[in-house]
C-alpha cells in the first residue's frame, strides 16, 4: 500500500513562513502534487514536483528530494486567506494519486 | 465554463437505499475520478476512468459502481447503502491520466449521510 505522513496541524502568524512537510513510500513515483483545500470547498491544485528540486510559485514554493522520499510546501509572507488544509498526494506507477490525511494550517493576527 | 458539477451538494439517505450521485464536466477531460474524503483519512480513490466507455478499480471500490457512457458524466451508485458509506464525495477530471503533468480538478462535493 501507499503511505504518506504529513503533520495534522500547525499554526503560524499573519506575515511569518510555514513548512509543512510530507514523507512518503509508494509503489513507484510519477510526481507529487500539493493541493490546498479551505473548509467545506474541493481541494484546489498549489504545485507539482517531478524532478529534485524547488519549484517557485509567488508566496508559495515546494521542494522535492525523491531519494529521501520528501517533499515540503514553504508558505511565505502568511495571510489570513492561507487558512486551509494542505494536502500532499503521489502519483504512483499506474498514475494514481495517494493523498496524505493533510494538514490544517491556522493563521493567527 | 462551469468545470465540475455535482450534485446533490447534500443528501441523507436511509441505509438500504439506492443512490446515484451526478458528476459532469464540461472541460472535455478524457479522465475522470471518484473520491470519498473521511476525516483523519484524506482523500482515497473509489473508481476511475481513463476514457469514455472504460472503469477501473480503485483502493476502496466496495459497494459502488460507475459508468462513463460519455466524456461528460461519470456517475456513481450505491447499491444499497450502509451507514460506513457516510462521508463527502468528490468527483475530479484530468485532461489525460498518463500525461507526465497531468493534474486533476475537483467539483465542490457530495455531503452523505446513511442513517
Amino acid at each position: 500500500g501507499q503511505n504518506i505522513d504529513q503533520p495534522t496541524e500547525m499554526t503560524a502568524t499573519e506575515g511569518a513562513i510555514v513548512q509543512i512537510n510530507c514523507t512518503y513510500q509508494t509503489s513507484g513515483f510519477n510526481g507529487l502534487f500539493w493541493y490546498q483545500q479551505h473548509a467545506g470547498e474541493a481541494p484546489t491544485f498549489l504545485s507539482y514536483n517531478v524532478l529534485d528540486g524547488l519549484e517557485e510559485k509567488g508566496r508559495f514554493s515546494s521542494f522535492l528530494s525523491r531519494s529521501k522520499g520528501y517533499s515540503y510546501l514553504l508558505l511565505k509572507e502568511l495571510q489570513m486567506k492561507d487558512s486551509a488544509s494542505y494536502l500532499c498526494a503521489v502519483r504512483d506507477r499506474d498514475y494514481k494519486l495517494s493523498f496524505g490525511a493533510g494538514t490544517t494550517v491556522t493563521v493567527r493576527a | 465554463i462551469a468545470g465540475i458539477t455535482q450534485a446533490p451538494t447534500s443528501q441523507i439517505l436511509a441505509a438500504g437505499r439506492r443512490m446515484t450521485l451526478r458528476c459532469t464536466q464540461d472541460m472535455r477531460h478524457n479522465a475522470m475520478y471518484w473520491y470519498r474524503q473521511d476525516l483523519g483519512l484524506g482523500l482515497r480513490l473509489i473508481h476511475y476512468s481513463n476514457t469514455a466507455g472504460t472503469t477501473g478499480k480503485g483502493e476502496v471500490p466496495d459497494g459502488y459502481s460507475v459508468s462513463r457512457a460519455n466524456t461528460d458524466d461519470f456517475p456513481l451508485t450505491l447499491a444499497s447503502a450502509v451507514p460506513s458509506q457516510t462521508s463527502v464525495y468528490f468527483c475530479a477530471s484530468s485532461d489525460d491520466s498518463l500525461a507526465a503533468t497531468d493534474t486533476q480538478y475537483f467539483g465542490p462535493g457530495t455531503r452523505l449521510t446513511v442513517l
